[in-house]
């Protein structure tokens, strides 16, 4: 069965500790890998699509990277406004279907 | 331009009732994705429609249902509520397949 595992469940950092976020897959014919971010009650917000082993994609404070079994999420100095889960998930072959990792909730303390 | 609208926002419904979801897409998108998501988990998959036809469903009983008009907005059906049916109900559409955006999402509670 396709899965998607994320870790560490939980993670609290200070302001300005960086670290990385760490999402394995076990899906054959991976079509996209997805990152989102998601704040308590709303809707998961896009952050990342990479489609290829060697991909990478940033976004401000943020760096996606892909290898053939796993994606990391890099933190770069956060902020206390990059509190969030953070939501990884996985297409398959010729399937719009998204399949979601737990998240992990990230804490970033002032 | 508005993203992915979903009404209501939230709802109580008791044991036995019958709920409708509706979303409407992004202007443009044909796809639209039903997703259940219970307090720390992530969300789970339930139906996939293009172009008004059923694409995909997920591992969720025939109590669900969901349908996509001309306009390309949806609803969500679930009938015979249980308790076990309370979560954050979210609605995704897609420009084929190309990124997927979230609503924010409908919050059931069945009491």
């Amino acid at each position: 069965e396709d899965q998607v595992t994320q870790s560490p469940e939980a993670l609290r950092l200070q302001e300005g500790e960086s670290s990385s976020l760490n999402c394995s897959y076990t899906v054959s014919g991976l079509r996209g890998l997805f990152w989102y971010r998601q704040d308590p009650g709303k809707g998961p917000e896009f952050l990342f699509t990479l489609y290829s082993a060697g991909e990478e994609k940033e976004k401000e404070r943020l760096k996606a990277t892909l290898t053939k079994k796993e994606s990391f999420l890099h933190i770069t100095a956060p902020k206390p406004e990059d509190s969030a889960t953070y939501l990884c998930a996985v297409t398959q072959g010729g399937s719009e279907k998204l399949v979601f990792g737990k998240g992990t909730k990230l804490t970033v303390n002032p | 331009d508005a993203g992915v609208t979903q009404s209501p926002t939230h709802l109580i419904k008791t044991r036995g009732q019958q709920v409708t979801l509706r979303c409407s897409p992004i202007s443009g998108h044909k796809s639209v994705s039903w997703y259940q998501q219970v307090l720390g988990q992530g969300p789970q998959f339930i139906f996939q429609y293009y172009e008004k036809e059923e694409r995909g469903r997920g591992n969720f009983p025939d109590r669900f249902s969901a349908r996509q008009f001309p306009n390309y907005s949806s609803e969500l059906n679930v009938n015979a509520l249980l308790l076990g049916d309370s979560a954050l109900y979210l609605c995704a559409s897609s420009l084929q397949g190309i990124g997927y955006t979230f609503g924010s999402g409908t919050r059931l509670t069945v009491v």
